[in-house]
């Protein structure tokens, strides 16, 4: 099973300010990383595919990059709604489908 | 619009018995591979079980729910179910139904429904 490790689990930052999200893969999982937001009481939404790949609608301040066992997600500069948890998801190595445990992303 | 619609969950008490199912629309249901992703309280996602658009094909499942429940569609219906036997307290969450991104076994979870919700407690 391919473990995916977020860290950090909590960051404090202040609207405007640039938010650096890692997710580390126990092994290889190329391009095939997803990354994916979430509000309290809300579904998941898909951010990011393959990596670096903006899902329909999302802003251009959401950017993705890394391959093999290192990714990144990056928000340029944090807008109000931004704050949430933030998920990564491999699909390169399934069954099973994993996810990262999270970072949550909080108004300082 | 493309929306799935889950329905099902309630209580339960520990070793019983729910069915949960999902209703989609605005898409060709039967050419997607379709997904269980559930949450527990205040906990991060997991993956349940995944079925590929021809039920003959394949079926795979979390080994935390493998034997205990099982993923089932109907394609004449545009309908995903979970039947879930014997369920503990662990199986608490809210469970969505999702749809990837492109009409194969991509994985990219692109689709949510709202989730519906199991609590299992006596």
């Amino acid at each position: 099973e391919t473990v995916l490790t977020q860290f950090p689990a909590t960051l404090s930052l202040s609207p405007g300010e640039r938010a650096t999200l890692s997710c580390r893969a126990s092994q290889s999982v190329d391009n095939y990383l997803a990354w994916y937001q979430q509000k309290p009481g809300q579904a998941p939404r898909l951010l990011i595919y393959d990596a670096s790949n903006r899902a329909t609608g999302i802003p251009a301040r959401f950017s993705g990059s890394g391959s093999g066992t290192d990714f990144t997600l990056t928000i340029s500069s944090l807008e109000p709604e931004d704050f949430a948890v933030y998920y990564c998801q491999q699909r390169k190595n399934w069954p099973p489908l994993t996810f990262g445990g999270g970072t949550r992303v909080e108004i300082k | 619009e493309v929306q799935l619609v889950e329905s099902g969950g309630g209580l339960v008490k520990p070793g019983g018995s729910l069915r949960l199912s999902c209703a989609a629309s605005g898409f060709t249901f039967s050419i997607y591979t379709m997904s269980w992703v559930r949450q527990a309280p205040g906990k991060g996602l997991e993956w349940v079980s995944s079925i590929s658009r021809s039920t003959r094909t394949y079926v795979y499942y979390a080994d935390s729910v493998k034997g205990r429940f099982t993923i089932s569609r109907d394609n004449a219906k545009n309908s995903l179910y979970l039947q879930m036997n014997s369920l503990s307290a662990e199986d608490t969450a809210v469970y969505y139904c999702v749809r990837p991104l492109w009409g194969n076994d991509d994985m990219i979870m692109d689709v949510w429904g709202q989730g519906t919700t199991v609590i299992v407690s006596s």
